[in-house]
């Protein structure tokens, strides 16, 4: 079975240029996450979906954060415009119907020049 | 809301036992888990445990709940050099709750 799979793996932009990142999350799970983590720490949670709907935002900076889950599958975070604190790994992960156990994909780690 | 603690750093000799121990604020966390990150890779669920239970074993992995004292602990037996990474304690209050991680231990294994 194939795991959570996000793209791209690395990202260089430069500072004020928009950037999207791509989820997709093991089959028939529900929830969707998507998670910040700065070098050293350890993720912090910008936004979690059931199905397509975004049940908790409250994280998400969103002045310049969107993120969209239109069919309830896969998913994209969007940074428009970026800045340089914004250089992190973005960690997507889903769970099942039980919501007991989460697993993360690769996740992409994001520099901003 | 949850707060998870964990001491930063760990070393110990390759065949020893680790213990690397996380406190939690939250006396709601329902679940209490243990994630393992390798450099440059995504977090690996290593296992987890109910509040209702005090203690899981999983062939070399440990887990202790301490729920009075909000302590979680996860024991490697016979540690090898492939454990050392980065392992995460993280809390969750109920199924509709969020994941809660600590800053990680980083463990060393030294031959």
């Amino acid at each position: 079975e194939a795991g959570v799979v996000q793209s791209p793996r690395y990202k260089i932009i430069e500072k004020k240029q928009p950037v999207a990142f791509w989820c997709n999350p093991i089959s028939g799970h529900n929830t969707l996450y998507w998670y910040l983590q700065n070098l050293g720490q350890g993720p912090e949670l910008l936004i979690r979906y059931e199905n397509e709907e975004a049940v908790d935002d409250s994280q998400l900076p969103k002045d310049r954060f969107s993120a969209e889950r239109l069919k309830g599958v896969d998913s994209t975070l969007k940074i428009q415009p970026a800045e340089l604190g914004d250089s992190a790994v973005y960690l997507c992960a889903s769970s099942g119907s039980l919501n007991t156990e989460a697993f993360f994909g690769q996740g992409t780690r994001l520099t901003v020049v | 809301g949850e707060d998870v603690e964990q001491s930063l750093f760990l070393s110990v000799r390759e065949g020893d036992s680790s213990v690397i121990n996380c406190t939690y604020t939250d006396s709601s966390s329902t679940y209490l888990y243990w994630y393992k990150q390798e450099p440059g890779a995504g977090l690996q669920l290593l296992t987890y445990i109910f509040s209702n239970m005090d203690m899981k074993q999983d062939q070399r992995l440990t887990v202790l709940l301490n729920k009075k004292d909000k302590h979680l602990s996860l024991r490697i037996a016979d540690t090898q050099s492939g454990d050392s990474a980065i392992y995460f304690c993280a809390g969750r209050g109920g199924s509709q709750g969020n994941l809660i991680f600590g800053k990680g231990t980083k463990l060393s294994v030294k031959p």
